[in-house]
């Protein structure tokens, strides 16, 4: 499985944008790259997810790079709500399909934002 | 809204006991999945299912085991509990059509063997 590398933590001004790197050198042409977040004393919530292009949603927007090795993912404008554990997976739904998809989320990066 | 449902958010069991962890979705997703989650060591795959009895080992089965006689309950087993499966464990469901892939958590349940 490919696995993506994370720092450990960062911290952001409040009002502030946020860039939340992740890199995944040996992502394979089918995978998907999905950010997660955990709030505290919360089970992990979905953020965003692509393959190719960038995404834009009401929670964040997400930036891949051309060679797919590494992705950002974006708040524009983070708050206090925002401080959370953010995870970044690949998923490949070609295997999820047979039914043998092994989704292993790592540690994350643990964001903090200061008021 | 989707759930994801765990029985118990905390739990205080004794070495050896016998502890069931349920987990139940309403979303009739094909997918469910065990994590536990432990302080710098992130989210760790225990076992996940892609069907009703059938299940698949993930990273740290050992000490474990699932049960999944209906499609929407998946069960977490712990034959002998030992207080270094202390820790929080985390149920997620998804569908099998995996390119939208968003998966749904519980809140967790807080297992604590004394």
């Amino acid at each position: 499985d490919a696995k993506t590398t994370q720092p450990n933590s960062m911290e952001s001004n409040e009002e502030e944008p946020v860039h939340l790197p992740c890199n995944h050198s040996t992502i394979s042409g089918t995978d998907y790259i999905h950010w997660y977040r955990q709030l505290p004393s919360q089970g992990p919530e979905y953020v965003i997810h692509g393959l190719t292009s960038n995404v834009n949603n009401r929670m964040a927007s997400l930036a891949i790079a051309e060679d797919r090795k590494s992705s950002t993912l974006i708040l524009h404008r983070a708050t206090l709500r925002d401080a959370a554990v953010y995870y970044c997976i690949l998923r490949d739904p070609f295997i999820s399909n047979f039914g043998n998809e092994k989704l292993t989320f790592g540690t994350g990066t643990r964001l903090t934002i200061i008021p | 809204d989707v759930k994801v449902t765990q029985s118990s958010r905390y739990l205080v069991k004794r070495t050896g006991e016998k502890v069931f962890l349920e987990c139940v979705q309403d979303m009739d997703h094909e997918n469910m999945f065990w994590y536990r989650q432990d302080p710098g060591l992130g989210l760790r795959l225990i076992y996940f299912s892609y069907d009703v009895k059938m299940k698949e080992k993930g990273d740290i089965p050992e000490g474990y085991s699932v049960s999944r006689e209906k499609k929407e309950r998946f069960s977490l087993i712990l034959e002998s509990a030992s207080t270094n499966q202390t820790s929080m464990y985390l149920c997620a469901s998804g569908t099998l059509a995996l390119n939208t892939g968003e998966l749904f958590f519980g809140e967790g349940s807080r297992l604590t063997v004394l």
